[in-house]
């Protein structure tokens, strides 16, 4: 059980379009995911958090006009890289807590590798 | 706030020998730590994860690690290394306080390489 999907797991686009990136608990409902992104051989950065029925919180330094989240449903995140530029090309990867656990345990997406040309 | 430091950007073992890749912590709250797993362009797989009920736990792969609070520490333990343990290991701290869950902070990650 705690399977999170993300959808694409690759994707190349011309600097300017946007790429929008699906984030999805299967087994379970997640009222809160993380995006985080990762950078080659860097560690993972939380870039935001995602809230079910309200606005996402944003880490510092996170352009929120920029990456665009929606939580529309309790299984089903979305992050948008929107006028995506090449220094926005890196390792998108979401996470989702399993509410049956108490320790905030994190199950982690695939991964979604962006590449901006 | 909270942050995690990851000593050795990479760890080289020989095969069969002692993994020990090390983690130090900071919290300002009693701490939930995780160590995760990374092959390359993949996702994070959960390896083992202290929750305060037990200083020295076990994971899966023969992996464990020792919950030492007076040292802040956290290191991941295998005794004998097999050649599939090559990838990335994250440590990764979270202060959940149980209002809600919390985006976890990681480490810089250690690359670990088995010698054959």
């Amino acid at each position: 059980g705690a399977v999170v999907s993300q959808h694409p797991s690759r994707v190349i686009c011309k600097s300017g379009t946007s790429v929008k990136i699906e984030c999805r608990s299967l087994d379970f409902q997640a009222t809160t995911m993380f995006w985080y992104r990762q950078f080659p051989k860097q560690s993972l950065m939380l870039m935001a958090t995602s809230n079910e029925g309200s606005k996402a919180t944003y880490e510092q330094g996170v352009e929120k006009d920029k990456f665009l989240i929606n939580h529309a449903s309790l299984t089903l995140s979305t992050l948008t890289v929107t006028s995506a530029h090449p220094e926005d090309s890196s390792f998108y990867i979401c996470s989702a807590p399993n509410r049956d656990r108490a320790y905030n345990e994190q199950f982690f997406g695939p991964g979604t590798r962006l590449t901006v040309l | 706030a909270q942050s995690v430091t990851q000593l050795g950007s990479h760890v080289s073992v020989s095969e069969g020998a002692l993994v020990l890749l090390r983690c130090n912590y900071s919290s300002s709250v009693p701490p939930y730590l995780f160590w995760y797993v990374q092959y390359p362009n993949q996702g994070l797989q959960l390896l083992l994860k202290y929750t305060s009920a037990a200083t020295l736990v076990k994971g899966i792969n023969g992996f464990e690690a020792e919950f030492k609070k007076s040292e802040t520490s956290f290191h991941l333990t295998k005794p004998s290394a097999h050649m599939s343990d090559a990838a990335e290991y994250f440590c990764a701290v979270s202060a959940y306080s149980g209002g809600g869950a919390d985006g976890l902070t990681f480490g810089k990650g250690t690359h670990l390489i088995i010698q054959p």
